[in-house]
């Protein structure tokens, strides 16, 4: 069974940094490339950046570009999200999503941006 | 950026009745539309990828078309485990943009 296991969230001020985890198992997680989609309250889906299978090509939107970073360990079967200079806007639901097709979600992760 | 326009933001439904949702493309995304359903509190699940395609688990009251720049999602013989907000996907080119999404709600 797929499954994919985010971590990290919590309350944080503005401008502070955080980093989320996503554990992925039930697949070969190196075949695949990953995603960060992010939902703030009560509001719709935002694609926040793609990895590709090595690691090696990572893109996102012009809304966090320069202050978010996808990175992966495929030894560790975890994809991770980077985020700095946080403003309240980031404030969101953050699930992973495995595949182009974002096949499959985590339960997803709370961030809070507020001082 | 591609927007996706959907319709409608929300819809009062009954259950046995027929749903389409409807997301339009402000330029050529091919085929690369999926639909997501998503229950409150939970994450999305993709119900139809590829405009066409039926996910795997999912019923076959649901179906996704195509028309043009215009991709529908159809719920036959609407039952209450579907009432949930739905949502579109272009994942054509960057940036993946997803319509605004679609209430539905039992009247």
């Amino acid at each position: 069974e797929v499954q994919l296991v985010e971590t990290g969230g919590g309350l944080v001020q503005p401008g502070r940094s955080l980093k989320l985890s996503c554990v992925a198992s039930g697949f070969t997680f190196s075949s695949y490339w990953m995603y960060w989609i992010r939902q703030a309250p009560g509001k719709g889906l935002e694609w926040v950046s793609s990895i590709n299978t090595d690691g090696g090509s990572t893109y996102y939107p012009d809304s966090v570009k320069g202050r978010f970073t996808i990175s992966r360990d495929n030894a560790e079967n975890t994809v991770y999200l980077q985020m700095n200079s946080l403003r309240s806007e980031d404030t969101a639901t953050y699930y992973c999503a495995k595949g182009g097709g974002l096949g499959c979600w985590g339960q997803g992760v709370m961030v809070t941006v507020s001082s | 950026d591609i927007q996706m326009t959907q319709s409608p933001s929300s819809m009062s439904v009954s259950l046995g009745d027929t749903v389409t949702i409807t997301c339009r493309a402000s330029q050529d995304v091919g085929i690369y539309v999926n639909w997501f359903q998503q229950k409150p509190g939970k994450s999305p699940r993709r119900m139809i990828y590829r405009a066409t395609n039926l996910a795997d688990g999912v019923p076959s009251r649901f179906s996704g078309s195509r028309s043009g720049s215009d991709y529908s999602l159809t719920i036959s013989s609407l039952e209450s485990e579907d009432v949930a907000d739905y949502h579109c996907l272009q994942y054509d080119e960057y940036p993946y943009t997803f319509g605004a999404g679609t209430k539905l709600e039992l009247k």
